[in-house]
């Protein structure tokens, strides 16, 4: 069976920094495109980053040079680094496996995680 | 990076079709996926590629795509459908469209 668990959320200051972690069972984290979503309170989704099974990495432009995704393969566990927090980082993060799709170079998200509360505050 | 652009809210009476939009310039080369959220859960897939169903979503659920829009229709909407539903799409980088509330009552 396929689970994602994230942790590492909490409160944090603005400027601080926090690593998320999303622990994989049930398949291969180095073998799938890995990313993460996030959902501020009360608003829609967010794609943040993806790490590709081959190691390449994309951020979106809110989070990029601040935020660093990477995977521990003997552990099957995906991470998020997160630098330089922002009261606009509160969010819900949700680790999503992704599925290669229809030839087009596209992925959708087939499994999800519970997510992790991250509050940037002081 | 592109956007998608939904309506934020769409109200149907119960046993209604209930059509929800999406517009972004890439989707003529890009398929579309659409995601269901109910309050407190994650998402859950209900069509990709534009029009496929995966197992164990209802037959009501479908989808199209023409030119720079997409569309997720719901013949026969049911009060268990209520919920946000969310446009996306990739090409290196992932985007969501900000969400459509759909109210059935």
């Amino acid at each position: 069976e396929v689970q994602l668990v994230e942790s590492g959320g909490g409160l944090i200051q603005p400027g601080g920094s926090l690593r998320l972690s999303c622990a994989a069972s049930g398949f291969t984290v180095s073998s799938n495109y890995m990313s993460w979503v996030r959902q501020a309170p009360g608003k829609g989704l967010e794609w943040v980053s993806v790490i590709y099974s081959g190691g390449s990495t994309y951020y979106a432009d809110s989070v990029k040079g601040r935020f660093t995704i990477s995977r521990d393969n003997s552990k099957n566990t995906l991470y998020l680094q997160m630098n330089s927090l922002r009261a606009e980082d509160t969010a819900v993060y949700y680790c999503a496996r992704g599925y290669s799709s229809g030839g087009r170079g596209q992925y959708y998200f087939d499994y999800w995680g519970q997510g992790t509360l991250v509050t940037v505050s002081s | 990076s592109y956007e998608l652009t939904q309506p934020p809210s769409v109200s149907v009476s119960p046993g209604q079709t209930a059509r929800i939009t999406c517009s972004g310039d890439a989707l003529p080369k890009k398929y579309a996926y659409w995601y269901q959220q109910k309050s407190g859960q994650a998402p859950v897939l209900v069509i990709y590629e534009d029009s496929k169903r995966p197992s164990g979503i209802p037959e009501r659920f479908s989808g199209s795509s023409s030119g720079t829009m997409a569309t997720l229709t719901i013949s026969g909407a049911q009060v268990e459908d209520e919920a946000d539903y969310y446009c996306y799409s990739t090409d290196s980088s992932g985007v969501f469209g900000g969400g459509t509330k759909l109210t059935v009552l």
